[in-house]
């Protein structure tokens, strides 16, 4: 089974700050994708920042970046100059290759709040 | 620009009443999912589809069922609504391929009274 954990429900960061927001994931496949979503509190769900398992780089996207380590199995959001619309539940989620085709496995989720 | 659309943002229904929840996009897309969203267990999968006609169960589909009688439509049925049913609802697609994210629709805030 696939399993993905966020350990921190909650996280607080000052305004302009930078802040890293945990993920770990448990998979036995050699090939699969990790994805980052930012949900605020209107619901929708923004898709934030891709990681494959092959990619050599580290992902970046504007002030998202992904810290990979693929021997430890982790993937943290490090979100830089924290602005106060940061503020949302963030989500961590894998996706395998093959047959399951497209079904992401979701974390629980951590909530980031920004402060001024 | 691409679109998920759900039929309703809110919804209000009786316990045993039958309820529908429709999902379209425009993307194309062969992958559809439904999920429900609780405080603190994150996304859950009920059921997705990767062709019309076709279907899988997640890990939640008691309770539920879907129909995908057309590429761009997915449905999720509440048989008969029971109030621990109450919840978000959010339906996505995707292509196949490993690096497409899923594009997610605003979603519907379901209460069975």
């Amino acid at each position: 089974a696939q399993k993905i954990t966020q350990t921190q429900p909650g996280m607080f960061v000052q305004e302009k700050e930078a802040v890293t927001l945990d993920c770990t994931y448990d998979t036995s496949d050699q090939s699969y994708g990790l994805f980052w979503y930012k949900q605020p509190s209107s619901g929708e769900m923004i898709f934030l920042i891709y990681q494959g398992s092959y990619d050599e780089q580290n992902a970046t996207e504007g002030r998202y970046s992904l810290n990979f380590q693929k021997a430890r199995k982790s993937a943290n959001l490090v979100i830089s100059a924290s602005q106060l619309g940061d503020s949302a539940m963030y989500f961590c989620a894998l996706r395998r290759r093959g047959s399951t085709l497209g079904r992401l496995y979701f974390g629980r989720g951590t909530q980031l709040t920004v402060w001024p | 620009d691409v679109k998920v659309t759900q039929s309703s943002r809110y919804l209000v229904k009786r316990t045993g009443e039958k309820v529908f929840l429709e999902c379209v996009q425009d993307m194309d897309h062969e992958n559809m999912f439904w999920y429900r969203q609780d405080p603190g267990l994150g996304l859950r999968l009920i059921y997705f589809s990767y062709d019309v006609k076709m279907k899988e169960k997640g890990d939640i589909p008691e309770g539920y069922s879907v129909s995908r009688e057309k590429k761009e439509r997915f449905s999720l049925i509440l048989e008969s609504a029971s109030t621990n049913q109450t919840s978000m609802y959010l339906c996505a697609s995707t292509y196949t391929r490993l690096n497409n994210e899923q594009f997610f629709g605003p979603g519907t805030r379901l209460t069975v009274l």
